[in-house]
């Protein structure tokens, strides 16, 4: 009973380096998101994919991509990360119906 | 813009105290509105829903209302147990699928 999953769990970067943050889900969700959480800031919507084949910016997209790879994968890149970017960063996805969203354990990134 | 507004900001209460946990939001177009509980260090676990329609859901020890007209929600623990310190947030889904959410209620139960 996976729910949805985030790779890495932990990463550690360098100024101007790239990653791509991994998630899936295996509940057959159409709408995926990318959120970050910084202490004080809550939870801010960085993109989010209402179906496969769409994909919108939310509050913070600025510095981040995202593809919307099948119904499943959701990713996210830095493609030249900043120190500002050191957050805890979740994956979430909900179904269209019902519109329960479940999220996933989180990847912690530091930048330095 | 939908700001989506928890207070207090944190709580302190002894054990079995009941628990009463407050969300406003600005815009009341919601599609449903979701309470989350999340660990220090942990992902967010869903513990109740509400679609826009009702009124109220229940489960177990917990109960939260919504009030769409008045753009509010309040989620109530009842007899309080140091297992339920955490922090609390609510979240509202718009018709554009969109979710956004309040900043957390962090609650301490004390023995």
């Amino acid at each position: 009973n996976a729910g949805v999953t985030q790779t890495p769990k932990f990463q550690v970067l360098k100024t101007g380096q790239s990653m791509t943050l991994q998630c899936a889900q295996d509940m057959n969700h159409n709408s995926m998101y990318w959120y970050r959480q910084d202490p004080g800031m809550g939870l801010r919507l960085i993109y989010y994919s209402a179906s496969e084949g769409t994909t919108d910016k939310g509050e913070v997209p600025n510095g981040y991509n995202v593809s919307r790879l099948n119904k499943r994968e959701f990713s996210l890149r830095l493609e030249s990360a900043a120190p500002s970017q050191t957050s805890v960063y979740f994956c979430a996805s909900s179904e269209r119906t019902r519109g329960e969203a479940f999220f996933g354990q989180g990847t912690r990134l530091t930048v330095v | 813009k939908q700001e989506v507004t928890q207070i207090p900001a944190a709580l302190s209460v002894p054990e079995g105290e009941n628990l009463v946990l407050n969300c406003s939001f600005t815009d009341s177009a919601i599609y449903n509105l979701q309470w989350f509980r999340q660990d220090p260090g942990k992902g967010l676990t869903s513990l109740l829903l509400i679609q826009s329609s009702q009124r109220e859901q229940t489960s177990g020890r917990l109960n939260a209302s919504l009030d769409k007209s008045s753009g509010r929600s309040t989620l109530y623990i009842a007899a309080s147990q140091p297992g339920d310190s955490a922090t609390y947030l609510c979240a509202v889904r718009h018709g554009d699928y969109k979710l956004s959410f309040g900043a957390g209620t962090t609650v301490t139960v004390r023995a």
